[in-house]
């Protein structure tokens, strides 16, 4: 069984860039996309894009387009997250998840907190 | 793009049945997907094309889509069933995944 483990929460001031590391164990990292989902203080899941660990190809909701790059490092099973221009709003859980051929994410990690704070 | 319609909230005393909808356009032509999410933990798959149970999920959580609405049924409702649930397909015309809003259940 996979699991996925994030990096630790982040403060961070508007306009700083946060990075957030997921790294999979228990299970061969490649084959299935890895899935970036955010969910800001009492609201729900909201998707924010998509790599593909063995050739690195990305996709992003057209919403984070030109602030997000989603990178992998295959040699130790982990894909990264990097949110530029932070924002008040951008605060949130942030939670990488699988994605098999079936569509459905399974496993999640257990989500990395970010607040953007001056 | 595809949207995904989930009530806020839904009641319902213990030992008794949840039904929890989530509506789209035509949304039986999709795979529906469902997860619960309790406090401060991360979501969990509870089923997968519509009605199947992932290993460990309890058979008191099933599911049906028809029509317009998927609906998740949780039977014999229990204290720890409390959470919030999102239902989730797969958009073809956008190849991205789309989430319900989400729906607090609460056990009174």
């Amino acid at each position: 069984q996979v699991q996925l483990v994030q990096s630790g929460a982040e403060v961070k001031m508007p306009g700083a860039s946060v990075k957030v590391s997921c790294k999979a164990s228990g299970h061969s990292f490649s084959g299935y996309d890895i899935h970036w989902v955010r969910q800001a203080p009492g609201q729900g899941l909201e998707w924010m894009g998509r790599i593909n660990p063995d050739s690195g190809v990305t996709d992003y909701a057209q919403k984070f387009q030109g602030r997000v790059i989603m990178t992998k490092d295959a040699s130790i099973s982990t894909v990264h997250l990097e949110l530029s221009r932070l924002r008040y709003d951008d605060t949130a859980v942030y939670y990488c998840a699988r994605v098999t051929s079936g569509d459905w994410f399974d496993p999640w990690g257990q989500g990395t907190l970010v607040t953007v704070f001056s | 793009s595809y949207v995904l319609t989930q009530p806020p909230s839904v009641s319902v005393a213990p030992g008794e049945t949840a039904r929890i909808t989530c509506g789209g356009n035509n949304i039986a032509s999709k795979s529906v997907h469902w997860y619960q999410q309790k406090p401060g933990q991360a979501p969990v798959l509870v089923l997968y094309y519509d009605k199947d149970r992932p290993s460990g999920i309890p058979k008191r959580f099933s599911g049906s889509n028809s029509g317009n609405t998927a609906t998740l049924t949780i039977s014999r409702v229990e204290a720890g069933d409390e959470a919030d649930y999102f239902c989730q397909v797969w958009d073809s015309t956008s190849d991205h995944p789309v989430f319900g809003g989400g729906t607090k259940l609460t056990v009174l």
